[in-house]
């Protein structure tokens, strides 16, 4: 079946711009993660959701960077106010088994964000 | 709160020598461990996991990893590597304790030499 899909793919906009990257996750997957990924780095936690609820934001890195997931299935990571450092790899995952630590996340390719 | 190191972030390895790539964690809890590959303009893919059990956890394309408690670490091998294992490997833990972030290690380079 499909895997994790994001989109776009690329995106390069202006400083002081807003932007939203989209997040499809696996039919029926309940958990839903965000991470960063800055260049020669390893993926950072940003949050995650159970169903449409908000279990974790703490890798938020400010009140410009937030994210919903309202019908508990696509997620929308939005980015008020671009910066230059926010530029990055964002990627969405996805994992079937609900409050399992251990389970496998499933992961989306990314959306290239370029801020100029 | 969980982390990883990766000591080593660029390893060198001759086509058919064995590998290994070092994982250290530190945790207060009981953990879940993986490891990721990631190849050039690809996502991640999932390697393989320690849950609970035998500490020699074996995965795909004939990778395996050992989770040795009193060391904290979890380090991955292969006997003999191919062009093909050209990648980043991303160590990563999640904690036995109710919430799931994952947090990802620094990553180490693979690069193959024919």
């Amino acid at each position: 079946g499909a895997g994790v899909s994001q989109s776009p793919r690329y995106k390069v906009t202006k400083r002081g711009q807003d932007v939203a990257l989209r997040c499809d996750p696996i039919s029926g997957h309940v958990s839903l993660y965000w991470y960063r990924q800055a260049l020669g780095q390893g993926p950072e936690f940003l949050t995650y959701f159970n169903y449409e609820a908000q279990q974790d934001k703490s890798g938020l890195p400010n009140d410009r960077f937030s994210a919903e997931r309202p019908e508990g299935s696509i997620s929308t990571l939005t980015i008020q106010r671009t910066e230059q450092r926010d530029s990055a790899m964002y990627r969405c995952a996805s994992s079937g088994n609900l409050g399992l630590a251990g389970a496998e996340r499933y992961f989306g390719p990314g959306t290239r964000l370029t801020v100029l | 709160a969980q982390s990883v190191t990766q000591l080593d972030s660029q390893v060198p390895v001759f086509e058919e020598a064995p590998v290994e790539l070092r994982c250290n964690y530190s945790s207060s809890v009981s953990v879940y461990l993986f490891w990721y590959v990631q190849y050039p303009n690809q996502g991640l893919q999932l390697l393989l996991k320690y849950l609970s059990g035998s500490t020699l956890v074996k995965g795909i394309n004939g990778f395996e990893a050992e989770f040795n408690k009193s060391q904290t670490s979890f380090h991955l091998r292969k006997p003999s590597v191919h062009i093909s294992d050209t990648a980043e490997y991303f160590c990563a833990v999640s904690e036995d304790s109710g919430n799931e972030k994952l947090t990802f290690g620094t990553g180490t380079r693979l690069t193959i030499i024919p």
